[in-house]
């Protein structure tokens, strides 16, 4: 059975601080990874994907991969009360098209 | 800029009536996929379709449920006999070349699906 875990929170950080989430998945031979944002009642939106081990930026937002730990995490720099919402890791199934997701971690920016 | 719609946004339907929840993706893509979220859980993989046929299935999508595309626009999931457990949140996904090395899906609104 595939896996992808992240810590449930809720996480609270003070606005204009880093919040940091992370995910660690079961499918060693996963390829693409996938970090959306869902506000309560709505719709995954996607902030970024990454498919390659290390950093990738994207404005306020880091995704970092580690294959090798099985590790991926997402930095929310400068966070902003819009913020607030519930991240998804979303790891895409090796030889499969289908993408599995993580329970979700509740961030919480307080002003 | 386009998007992927969903109708209805919420259907109320009585345990062991059929529905059918419609979705219309994003024109060029090719790649169709249905999820459901039930409240305060996770988001499920049901199905994925390409080329008018189910590429990957998970446990949840057995007997009673199917997809079908019906013309070049609709995507559609139907339950045939709901059931209480059925309630959640229905979502459809499209991408234009599968969700293999950095594909994006896009997802639309959702239908919320409560069954009495």
């Amino acid at each position: 059975q595939k896996e992808v875990e992240q810590n449930s929170g809720p996480l609270s950080v003070p606005e204009g601080a880093i919040a940091s989430l992370n995910c660690t998945y079961s499918d060693r031979g996963s390829q693409s990874f996938f970090w959306y944002r869902q506000y309560s009642g709505k719709s995954p939106e996607l902030i970024m994907f990454i498919y390659s081990n290390g950093d990738k930026e994207d404005g306020r937002f880091t995704a970092q991969l580690n294959k090798a730990s099985q590790y991926v995490s997402l930095l929310i720099r400068d966070s902003q009360p819009s913020d607030s919402a519930t991240y998804l890791c979303a790891v895409n199934i090796a030889s499969y098209d289908k993408v599995i997701f993580g329970p979700g971690t509740s961030l919480s920016v307080i002003p | 800029e386009p998007e992927v719609t969903q109708t209805p946004s919420h259907q109320v339907t009585q345990m062991g009536q059929e529905v059918i929840l419609r979705c219309v993706p994003i024109s060029n893509h090719l790649y169709f996929y249905w999820y459901r979220q039930i409240l305060g859980q996770k988001v499920e993989f049901l199905v994925s379709f390409y080329n008018n046929e189910i590429s990957e299935k998970s446990e949840i999508f057995d007997d009673q449920f199917s997809v079908e595309r019906p013309d070049g626009s609709n995507f559609t999931l139907k339950i045939r006999s709901t059931k209480l457990e059925d309630s959640a949140m229905y979502f459809c996904a499209s991408s234009e070349f599968g969700t293999g090395v950095a594909n994006e899906q896009f997802f639309g609104p959702g239908t919320r699906l409560t069954v009495l």
